[in-house]
């Protein structure tokens, strides 16, 4: 059975960081993409960036929203995704979910989907 | 980065009606287009992927269609466990995956 399980969320003041893990199972981690999103209470879904599997060069790519705030990093011997967020804002408050990032080949592209998501870490960003 | 609006953004259905939501980007995606279903309190669950294929262990009357800048989920018959919000989502431009801003499909 596939699992992801975010952890490390809470509540932290303006200007701090906070550091989110996911720890997944039921996969061979190393394999997958992954990647975060975020939902502001009551809002939308925000998808903040991922990380490419290692047979991908194991890179990131950012919304420009977070670029230079926060970093996503894995650790393929321990399955653990992380996402450091520094410098936090009030206006990150939000839960956290991770996701498996799969991707699709379509001829002469690849384009990826969100298959399997953690249960998410509620992060409370307030003085 | 590319936008993505959903229309309606509610909208009130009994059960058995078919339902459409429709997707539309502000720039031609080809067809890197997902559905996700989200139940209050629940992380969202994926139902369609690449436009139009189901997603394995999703129900058949939940089907997608269209390329380039417009799309569409369409729901056959509505059923209970089906009330909740629809987001679509494009990762065609790299970097800039975006969602939708929602659909709330809720009991008339």
């Amino acid at each position: 059975e596939v699992q992801l399980v975010e952890s490390g969320g809470g509540l932290v003041q303006p200007g701090r960081s906070l550091r989110l893990s996911c720890t997944v199972s039921g996969f061979t981690f190393g394999d997958y993409a992954m990647s975060w999103v975020r939902q502001a209470p009551g809002k939308g879904l925000e998808w903040l960036g991922y990380i490419r599997s290692q047979a991908y060069g194991g890179t990131t790519e950012y919304a420009a929203s977070v670029k230079g705030r926060f970093t996503i990093s894995r650790d393929d011997s321990k399955s653990i995704a992380y996402l450091q967020m520094n410098s936090l804002k009030t206006e990150d408050t939000a839960v956290y979910y991770c996701t498996r990032s799969t991707r699709y080949n379509i001829g002469w592209y690849s384009t990826y989907g969100f298959d399997y998501w953690g249960q998410g870490t509620l992060v409370t960003v307030s003085s | 980065d590319i936008q993505l609006t959903q229309s309606p953004s509610s909208l009130s259905a009994s059960v058995g009606d078919r339902v459409t939501i429709t997707c539309r980007a502000s720039q031609s995606i080809r067809n890197s287009l997902n559905w996700y279903q989200q139940k209050p309190g629940k992380a969202p669950n994926l139902l369609i992927y690449v436009a139009s294929t189901l997603q394995s262990g999703v129900p058949s009357r939940f089907s997608g269609s269209g390329s380039g800048t417009d799309f569409t989920l369409t729901i056959s018959s509505l059923q209970p466990e089906d009330f909740a919000t629809y987001y679509c989502q494009q990762s065609y431009s790299t970097p800039g995956w975006t969602f939708g801003q929602g659909t709330k499909v809720e009991i008339k």
